[in-house]
């Protein structure tokens, strides 16, 4: 069965640091990866995705992360935040073929100024 | 993306009420939505996966006549929660599926007094 893992429950970061945000996934099929983020009491907003082709994936608001079959891994990176970034970060996984959704529990990002 | 729309956005019931939450799929039609539930500071919670024209399909643990779904088009499924008490109290999310990919609405918060 597929799971996800997030490394880190909480990431504090200054503005203007960059960030790295570490997903990690198990799953014996080929899989399709994803970030979404979600502000408070808002719902989930696709950041980017990863079906195939190119490891690195380029999303929306500046970020990207890199697939990395090896290491079961699809982290998310962007080089320099902002104060509006501050929100939860949540990975999740699909197993090729299916539509269900596995997701990760979770990362809170606070950039502080 | 795609634009996925919910209403309500918020509601107070009293306990042992029914309440109706719609998904609606703005911008394309979804044959497949799903409904998912977040308790507060966790991640997402798959209930059920909604398919136009036929019975939803529930997973493991979520009480089918207490949440019932119906997707009778293409661009509107519902949530029903029945005979609500307070512990139904939740943040509900659903998405629609496009291709490979879910986007999901701005969620639902009901509370039930």
């Amino acid at each position: 069965a597929q799971s996800v893992t997030q490394l880190d429950s909480q990431v504090p970061v200054f503005e203007e640091a960059p960030v790295e945000l570490r997903c990690n996934y198990s799953s014996s099929v080929s899989v399709y990866l994803f970030w979404y983020v979600q502000y408070p009491n808002q719902g989930l907003q696709l950041l980017l995705k990863y079906l195939s082709g190119s490891t690195l994936v380029k999303g929306i608001n500046g970020f990207e992360a890199e697939f990395n079959k090896s290491q079961t891994s699809f982290h998310l990176r962007k080089p320099s935040v902002h104060i509006s970034d501050t929100a939860e970060y949540f990975c999740a996984v699909s197993e090729g073929g299916s539509e269900k959704l596995v997701f990760g529990k979770g990362t809170k990002l606070t950039v502080n100024p | 993306g795609a634009v996925v729309s919910q209403h309500p956005s918020w509601v107070i019931c009293k306990s042992g009420t029914s309440v109706k939450i719609e998904c609606r799929s703005l911008d394309f039609q979804a044959t497949t939505m799903f409904w998912y539930r977040q308790f507060p500071k966790q991640s997402l919670m798959l209930m059920a996966t909604s398919n136009e024209g036929s019975k939803a399909t529930y997973e493991q643990g979520v009480e089918k006549d207490k949440f019932l779904i119906n997707h009778a088009s293409l661009t509107l499924s519902t949530l029903t929660v029945t005979s609500a008490h307070p512990e139904d109290s939740s943040f509900y999310i659903c998405s629609s599926d496009r291709g490979e990919t879910q986007y999901f609405g701005p969620g639902t918060r009901l509370l039930v007094l």
